[in-house]
């Protein structure tokens, strides 16, 4: 069974950091690219990262380019969101999810979601 | 970036009703369209991909249609348990995978 489990969510001040991870079971981690994508209070969808399966490819969404790295390690099955210089507006949940082929395809599975609150 | 607009923002309908969601890409993107439900508190599910291909265990009510810029999500006769936020999806090849705006689907 496909399991992703973040952790690492929680309160943080403005311009503070906080790193994400994305533990992933019942599937060959390192054969699919990974992404994360986060959802603001009573908000839609925002396609934030994503990382390619050998890690050598990494996409960001303007709103948090140069502020979040993404990364992976295949040896542990573990994916990350290194986030830093935190706003307001990154306030979200954010799922970490696999898509359902080895490219940038749907998303079969999601995490439950780690909730991130920026605020002083 | 490819931008993907939803339309409405939100309905209300009647169980049984005949519902239809539109979707439309900023670019054309063929057919690498799909759609997700996200009920209240939970994860978002896969109903659709490649425009109109049906998830396994997704009901044969929903159906999806459309190529290139314009693309549909029907519900064809609305049950109590598709109350949702459906969100339509882009993933031609590369990120950014872009999510629509969503539409909010509520029983009158």
């Amino acid at each position: 069974e496909v399991q992703l489990v973040e952790s690492g969510g929680g309160l943080v001040q403005p311009g503070g950091s906080l790193r994400l991870s994305c533990s992933a079971s019942g599937f060959t981690f390192s054969s699919y690219a990974m992404h994360w994508v986060r959802q603001a209070p009573g908000k839609g969808l925002e396609y934030v990262s994503a990382i390619s399966s050998n890690g050598g490819s990494t996409y960001y969404a303007d709103s948090v380019k140069g502020r979040f790295t993404i990364s992976r390690d295949n040896s542990k099955n573990t994916l990350y969101l290194q986030m830093s210089s935190l706003r307001a507006e990154d306030t979200a949940v954010y799922y970490c999810v696999k898509g359902t082929y080895s490219g940038y395809d749907p998303f079969d599975y999601w995490g439950q979601g780690t909730l991130v609150t920026v605020s002083s | 970036d490819i931008q993907m607009t939803q339309s409405p923002s939100s309905l209300s309908a009647s169980v049984g009703d005949r519902v239809t969601i539109t979707c439309r890409a900023s670019q054309g993107i063929s057919n690498y369209l799909a759609w997700y439900q996200q009920k209240p508190g939970k994860v978002p599910k896969l109903l659709i991909y490649a425009a109109s291909t049906l998830q396994s265990g997704v009901p044969s009510r929903f159906s999806g249609s459309g190529s290139g810029t314009d693309f549909t999500l029907t519900i064809s006769s609305l049950q109590p348990e598709d109350v949702a936020t459906y969100y339509c999806q882009k993933y031609n090849s590369a990120p950014p995978l872009t999510f629509g705006g969503g539409t909010k689907v509520e029983i009158k």
